[in-house]
C-alpha cells in the first residue's frame, strides 16, 4: 500500500539548467497537488492536476514553471532555466476526492532543490 | 490579513501536559480543515480533519471547529517528546492554502 512517491529525492541543478521533479499518487488517487516550501517558510499551493488535465495552475509563476499529468505515468513539475530562488523543497499531495469535503491530501517525501 | 495565521511559537510544554494549537482564516466559506505536523526535514503528515463545528477526537488529539469566530484549534493530550514538531493549520478556500506553522517542543 505505498504512498505517495517522489523522486528524486535531492536535486542539484546550476543556474540555467532544467529541472524535473516527478511524483506517483497514491494508489487510486486521481488528484495531484504541488506545493513548494521556502526555507522557514509556510507550504504555498502552485498547481493542481488531474489525469492528463490542468485543473488550477493560479499558484504556478507564469514562466519556466509547467506541470503535466499524463495519462499513462507520473505527474511532473519542470523547471526551465532554474535560478537560485527557485531552492526550495518541492511536495506533491494526492487525494481520492476533488476540492471539497473530504479532501484529505497525502504528502509524497518531497524533493529538495538546490541551485549552484 | 493573512488567509491562514498561526502563532509561530515556539510553544514549549512539558511532557504530560496538554499542548494547544490555535488557527484562524479569513474565507468565511471555507469548508474543510486540516491539522498537519512536520518534523524538521520530513513532509507534512495529516493528523486531523475537521468539517463541522465542536469537536473532533482521535486518540490525544482533538480537533476544535468554530466557523463563525473562523477559528480552528488542535490540542494535543499528555504531550510526549516525540510530539516536538511543526504543525501546520490548512484551510481549504478553494484550493488549501496553509499556515506559517507552529513549532512545539515537548520537554522531557
Amino acid at each position: 500500500n505505498a504512498g505517495v512517491m517522489q523522486n528524486p529525492r535531492h536535486l542539484v541543478r546550476r543556474r540555467g539548467q532544467e529541472a524535473r521533479l516527478r511524483c506517483s499518487p497514491m494508489k487510486g488517487h486521481s488528484h495531484v497537488y504541488w506545493y513548494r516550501q521556502l526555507p522557514e517558510e509556510g507550504l504555498k499551493f502552485m498547481v493542481y492536476l488531474q489525469k492528463e488535465n490542468i485543473i488550477d495552475e493560479s499558484g504556478m509563476p507564469k514562466e519556466r514553471f509547467s506541470a503535466e499529468f499524463p495519462k499513462e505515468g507520473p505527474s511532473i513539475l519542470r523547471i526551465q532555466q532554474v535560478v537560485r530562488g527557485d531552492s526550495a523543497a518541492y511536495f506533491c499531495a494526492s487525494s481520492l476526492q476533488g476540492p471539497g469535503l473530504g479532501n484529505e491530501q497525502f504528502f509524497g517525501p518531497g524533493t529538495r532543490l538546490t541551485v549552484l | 490579513q493573512k488567509e491562514v495565521e498561526q502563532n509561530s511559537g515556539p510553544l514549549s510544554v512539558p511532557e504530560g501536559a496538554i499542548a494547544s494549537l490555535n488557527c484562524t482564516y479569513s474565507d468565511r466559506g471555507s469548508q474543510s480543515f486540516f491539522w498537519y505536523r512536520q518534523y524538521s526535514g520530513k513532509s507534512p503528515e495529516l493528523i486531523m480533519s475537521i468539517y463541522s463545528n465542536g469537536d473532533k477526537e482521535d486518540g490525544r488529539f482533538t480537533a476544535q471547529l468554530n466557523k463563525a469566530s473562523q477559528y480552528v484549534s488542535l490540542l494535543i493530550r499528555d504531550s510526549q517528546p516525540s510530539d516536538s514538531a511543526t504543525y501546520l493549520c490548512a484551510v481549504m478556500s478553494p484550493r488549501m492554502r496553509f499556515g506559517a506553522g507552529t513549532r512545539l517542543t515537548v520537554k522531557p
